[in-house]
C-alpha cells in the first residue's frame, strides 16, 4: 500500500498570500494517478486537481498541482478567504489500494 | 449533471450491521465506478471500496475484507455499503464517490461526484 505523507500538517497565512501544500508517497506513484481535494466543515470532499496537474471542472486557475514519482505539490497563488480548508491528496494507481493523505489544515492567520 | 443522494443517519450497535445507499440521478449510473470513502470524526478520508454496477464486481480495501459488501442495483441506479460486526470505531461519516472517467476497475480514478454524507454512529 502507497502511504502519503502530507506536510505541514497545519498552514497559517492571510488573505493574498501564497499556499504551498507538499503530499510525498513512500513509493511511486505511476502515471502521475495524483489528485487533491478541498473539504470544508461539514461538506463532502471536493476534486480540485486530477493527474498530478490537471484541474478539475470550474476550479480557479489560483490552483496548480505540479510534481511526479513520489513528490507532489499543490499551489494556492493567492489565497481567497474561501480557500481556507482541508486538503488532502489522494493516488489512485495501485487499486484496490487507493490511498488518501492525511491532510493540510490551511487556516487564517 | 448527476448527483449522488444517501440515506439518512444512523445509530447501530456494536455487534450489528447498517446499510447505507447511494441513488444517482441526472445521468449515467451503471459504467462509472462508485466507491464508498469513510472518515472517522476529526480524522482523514479512508477508501473502503467501489463497484462497477455494469460490471457487479466489487473491489475493497484490505483493512474492510470480509466486512463490507458493496452491491448496486441498476434498475434503481442505487449503489449500497453494507458493513458487518460494527463497532466503536466505524463511528464516522460514509460517503458515496463516482469516477471522475470510466474504468475498468474501482478505485483507479478519481472522484468528481460525491454524495453528501451519511453519519452513522455505533454505540452501546
Amino acid at each position: 500500500e502507497i502511504v502519503l505523507t502530507q506536510s505541514p500538517g497545519t498552514l497559517s497565512l492571510s488573505p493574498g498570500e501564497r499556499a504551498t501544500l507538499s503530499c510525498r508517497a513512500s513509493q511511486s506513484v505511476s502515471s502521475s494517478y495524483l489528485a487533491w481535494y478541498q473539504q470544508k466543515p461539514g461538506q463532502a470532499p471536493r476534486l480540485l486537481i486530477y493527474g498530478a496537474s490537471s484541474r478539475a471542472t470550474g476550479i480557479p486557475d489560483r490552483f496548480s498541482g505540479s510534481g511526479s514519482g513520489t513528490d507532489f505539490t499543490l499551489t494556492i497563488s493567492r489565497l481567497e478567504p474561501e480557500d481556507f480548508a482541508v486538503y488532502y491528496c489522494q493516488q489512485y494507481g495501485s487499486s484496490p489500494r487507493l490511498t488518501f493523505g492525511g491532510g493540510t489544515k490551511v487556516e487564517i492567520k | 449533471q448527476v448527483q449522488l443522494v444517501q440515506s439518512g443517519a444512523e445509530v447501530k450497535k456494536p455487534g450489528s450491521s447498517v446499510k447505507v445507499s447511494c441513488k444517482a440521478s441526472g445521468g449515467t449510473f451503471s459504467s462509472y465506478a462508485i466507491s464508498w470513502v469513510r472518515q472517522a470524526p476529526g480524522q482523514g478520508l479512508e477508501w473502503m471500496g467501489g463497484i462497477i454496477p455494469i460490471f457487479g464486481t466489487a473491489n475493497y480495501a484490505q483493512k474492510f475484507q470480509g466486512r463490507v459488501t458493496i452491491t448496486a442495483d441498476e434498475s434503481t441506479s442505487t449503489a449500497y455499503m453494507e458493513l458487518s460486526s460494527l463497532r466503536s470505531e466505524d463511528t464516522a461519516v460514509y460517503y458515496c464517490a463516482r469516477d471522475q472517467e470510466q474504468q475498468l476497475v474501482p478505485g483507479s480514478d478519481a472522484f468528481d461526484i460525491w454524495g453528501q454524507g451519511t453519519m452513522v454512529t455505533v454505540s452501546s
